[in-house]
């Protein structure tokens, strides 16, 4: 299967800074890519739909100026959290799909850990 | 609203038993459908996809389609006590589309 790949997985940071997570789709290439987020016990939340070469599609109750996507490449897209604070630690997960490939199957990242202190 | 439903759980199986997982979708548009497992703490990892009508099996795992009653099931056979996770079934309608999640159903074999 197809390998997504996240960096950091887990990260801690200070209240107030901001935090970059990578997300790489290693052997093909992915023109869409989702950033999820999930917070402990409970369900996968989806935040946004990234697309290469164009802004990100936020979902309702998703701050687009706080959560900053970059899909720059085929194989690359960043999600960055500004001005982090304490309840955005959550597990943040990426997903991409092949666009060559007829099931449209979505394979996800391993998932970042962020904790704010 | 495009909406997956599944039974939350949790669900317990004896090892060696059969468990059998379902999940309904609101979308006709709907075309491929995912099983995805999640260990506690980690990322999901696909088990299965299925897009035709019927069965499909990989190894121990059967997905079952139904479109038109707009069912998904995934049986998992001779169950393992590695077998206990969250079980996340999946819908979309293209891959440019994020899949719709339901919000798993928790299987715990016993051993």
């Amino acid at each position: 299967g197809a390998v997504v790949s996240q960096h950091p997985s887990r990260v801690i940071c200070k209240s107030g800074t901001s935090v970059k997570i990578e997300c790489r789709s290693l052997d093909f290439q992915a023109t869409t890519m989702f950033w999820y987020r999930q917070f402990p016990k409970k369900s996968l939340m989806l935040m946004a739909t990234s697309n290469e070469g164009s802004k990100a599609t936020y979902e309702q109750g998703v701050e687009k100026d706080k959560f900053l996507i970059n899909h720059a490449s085929l194989t690359l897209s960043t999600l960055t959290v500004t001005s982090a604070h304490p309840e955005d630690s959550s597990f943040y997960i990426c997903s991409a799909t092949n666009y060559r490939d007829i099931s449209n199957t979505i394979y996800f990242g391993e998932g970042s850990w962020l904790t704010v202190v | 609203q495009k909406e997956v439903e599944q039974n939350s759980g949790p669900l317990s199986v004896p090892e060696g038993a059969i468990a059998s997982l379902n999940c309904t979708y609101s979308d006709r548009g709907s075309q491929s459908f995912f099983w995805y497992r999640q260990y506690s703490g980690k990322s999901p990892e696909l088990i299965m996809f299925i897009y035709s009508n019927g069965d499909k099996e990989d190894g121990r795992f059967t997905a079952q389609l139904n479109k038109a009653s707009q069912y998904v099931s995934l049986l998992i056979r001779d169950s393992q006590p590695s077998d206990s996770a969250t079980y996340l079934c999946a819908v979309t309608d293209t891959g440019n589309t994020p899949l719709v999640f339901g919000k798993g159903t928790r299987l715990s074999v016993i051993a």
